[in-house]
């Protein structure tokens, strides 16, 4: 059972802006930092965003990562059809001592 | 290049054992935390276990904790993943990753607990 929210999906057309949001609580999102991945289908997941809002080297700057109190938000501007994947945010859990992973989005891309 | 590379994983009847191994290369070993992450066939990523540098520190999920060990091997670049009494809800790909933030991960390996 996942600790951290987020929506099932989201789409958008070439070139649009979509955002995921990802909620959290005080143990995990609102003590520590967001990651975030991207899952491309039949891949092993990918780092996206580490520290809330740093990319690693070679992610497109299209994606940007933030984080307000128990809750972080990715977003994708000029959406692009090899952004179909599926996403997810991740934390640390002060209060589980686990390392806890959203529900994951699917993003489609029209 | 960092690479992890997974193997072990098979066919198990339930109630049975596997050892996972990765083996790491492209980075010095012995300076990160270790960690493994798993998905079900058609679900989401679940955090298994990590370990410490030195393996002094260890930590698991609720749902693994007391069937499941996780250790590495710093003179062999590798970390492992002793799973025992397995359950049908173990089958999964599991994914061998870097530090705690997982920020590299293996290409997996696919655990099937079924009789």
């Amino acid at each position: 059972q996942s600790v951290l929210t987020q929506p099932p999906s989201a789409s958008g057309t070439p070139g649009q802006r979509v955002t995921i949001s990802c909620s959290g609580s005080s143990s995990n999102i609102g003590s520590n930092t967001v990651n975030w991945y991207q899952q491309l289908p039949g891949t092993a997941p990918k780092l996206l965003i580490y520290s809330n809002n740093q990319r690693p080297s070679g992610v497109p700057d299209r994606f940007s990562g933030s984080k307000s109190g128990t809750s972080a938000s990715l977003a994708i501007s000029g959406l692009q059809s090899e952004d179909e994947a599926d996403y997810y945010c991740a934390a640390w859990d002060d209060s589980l001592n686990v390392y806890v992973f959203g529900t994951g989005t699917k993003v489609t891309v029209l | 290049e960092v690479q992890l590379v997974e193997s072990g994983g098979g066919l198990v009847q339930p109630g049975g054992s596997l050892r996972l191994s990765c083996a790491a290369s492209g980075f010095t070993f012995s300076s990160y935390w270790m960690s493994w992450v798993r998905q079900a066939p058609g679900k989401g990523l679940e955090w298994v276990a990590n370990i410490k540098q030195d393996g002094s520190e260890k930590y698991y999920v609720d749902s693994v904790k007391g069937r499941f060990t996780i250790s590495r091997d710093n003179a062999k670049n590798s970390l492992y993943l002793q799973m025992n009494s397995l359950r049908a809800e173990d089958t999964a790909v599991y994914y061998c990753a870097r530090d705690s933030i997982v920020d590299y991960w293996g290409q997996g390996t696919l655990v099937t607990v079924s009789s």
